[in-house]
């Protein structure tokens, strides 16, 4: 089945250690997101890609970072983690086309819970 | 501003009775209208979607939503509720022109045996 994946599914990491999560898909979507999502929080969008174009929310920290070296995989890098980035980290992906065809349902994958020591 | 507003936090619920989760939507752009659904440590699983067309929406498991262009609201109801239902709700708007989708801060639906 195609899919969205997200590795690992849980990650602890050191205060200051970075770490890199990871996120791949099947379903061969141009558009890929990372979300943060806190306790009992809706999801936060840090940024996505548009092919290859980086969009950054402007509230996103300097901190957070992303690669996409090709459709297929997408990986988010927490350079210096900090205790407030502990969180539940969502990857979703979507296909955009022109006008007439945009549809703006993302498909989430499980998510990868960090946990910052 | 854009923005969703889901108007309850949670809703608890006894099985088999019928639920009514709110959410309500500003935008004065085009808009595209979404209920997710996320169980424990998952990520979010779309319930339905309203693009355009008919105004009563039908999903997956039961659930159904209703676009109200007049009171920007877009509500979601299961006539009858399991306990599996229990799980956080989250309705979703896009906007037309970008690629931001907005989301409310969630519903928690518990069920009750």
């Amino acid at each position: 089945d195609a899919m969205v994946i997200q590795n690992p599914r849980y990650q602890v990491t050191q205060f200051g250690k970075p770490v890199t999560l990871s996120c791949s898909q099947t379903l061969n979507h141009n558009v890929m997101y990372w979300y943060q999502q806190k306790s009992s929080q809706a999801p936060k969008l840090l940024f996505h890609y548009y092919d290859k174009d980086f969009n950054n929310e402007a509230d996103t920290p300097d901190n957070f970072q992303s690669r996409r070296p090709n459709t297929s995989f997408c990986f988010l890098d927490i350079r210096s983690p900090g205790l407030g980035d502990a969180a539940m980290y969502l990857c979703a992906t979507s296909i955009t086309g022109t006008a007439t065809t945009i549809q703006e349902t993302q498909y989430f994958g499980p998510g990868t819970r960090l946990l910052v020591l | 501003a854009q923005s969703v507003t889901q108007l309850d936090s949670q809703v608890p619920v006894f099985e088999e009775a019928p639920v009514e989760l709110r959410c309500n939507y500003s935008s004065s752009v085009s808009v595209y209208l979404f209920w997710y659904v996320q169980y424990p440590n998952q990520g979010l699983q779309l319930l339905l979607k309203y693009l355009s067309g008919s105004t009563l929406v039908k999903g997956i498991n039961g659930f159904e939503a209703e676009f109200n262009k007049s009171q920007t609201s877009f509500h979601l109801r299961k006539p009858s509720v399991h306990i599996s239902d229990t799980a956080e709700y989250f309705c979703a708007a896009y906007m037309s022109g970008g690629f931001k989708t907005i989301f409310g801060a969630g519903t928690r639906l518990f069920v009750k045996a």
